[in-house]
């Protein structure tokens, strides 16, 4: 099983839609979560990070976490053509001492 | 403006060839990474390095070598024993402690043997 497993996608939307983005970890010691934006070509951007069970609103976007189910989602709403990009989730295993895992990513695709 | 400068941006390599990629960062960061990413593929941990004049293997370090001389340098050496080295390299870096989970990356070197 791998650590971080995410859809491949494509995932596509109409604009204005709502995105979904999921990602699972394996590794119950897992303690803090993050949302990576790449666009092709580029550089991953922190989009969104979240550390306790529960939603986290920023903006259009908000990261929802399940720590029992071992579980990180990221909802766009009113999704924009500029949000295709590849979405990759990123788990730190430690609290202190930075094991970053990152998931194979999700391409999303805005249709205008 | 603070940041993370990897170069080169493009680097060709012949077979059988060592290359350096440079990471050098101004954000006063003491940890600092290497990752590598294939096409349609996650990043995959390949040195990472908490302190100056420390660093850790991470899961893919075969045919690979790191320094960390400066806290804010760390290149990384794709040696002749690497044997598909043909990929995009990102550098990255974070603060250290509790909750500092954010990495901020460089724009990465895309490196292509011939």
């Amino acid at each position: 099983q791998k650590e971080v497993e995410q859809n491949s996608g494509p995932l596509s939307v109409p604009e204005g839609a709502i995105a979904s983005l999921n990602c699972t970890y394996s590794d119950r010691v897992s303690q803090s979560f993050f949302w990576y934006r790449q666009y092709s070509g580029k550089s991953p951007e922190l989009i969104m990070s979240i550390y306790s069970n529960g939603d986290k609103e920023d903006g259009r976007f908000t990261a929802q976490l399940n720590k029992a189910s071992q579980y990180v989602s990221l909802l766009i709403r009113d999704s924009q053509p500029s949000d295709s990009a590849t979405y990759l989730c990123a788990v730190n295993k430690e609290n202190y001492g930075q094991n970053f895992v990152f998931g194979p990513g999700t391409r999303l695709s805005v249709l205008p | 403006d603070g940041g993370i400068t990897q170069s080169p941006k493009y680097l060709f390599r012949k077979e059988g060839q060592n290359v350096t990629l440079s990471c050098e960062q101004n954000l006063n960061h003491d940890a600092m990474y290497w990752y590598r990413q294939d096409p349609g593929q996650g990043l995959r941990l390949i040195y990472y390095s908490q302190i100056v004049n420390d660093f850790q293997k991470g899961d893919i370090a075969e045919g690979y070598s790191v320094s960390r001389e400066k806290k804010e340098s760390f290149p990384l050496t794709v040696t002749s024993a690497q044997k598909n080295p043909t990929a995009f390299y990102l550098c990255a870096s974070s603060e250290s402690g509790l909750r500092s989970g954010e990495l901020f990356f460089g724009e990465g070197s895309r490196l292509t043997v011939l």
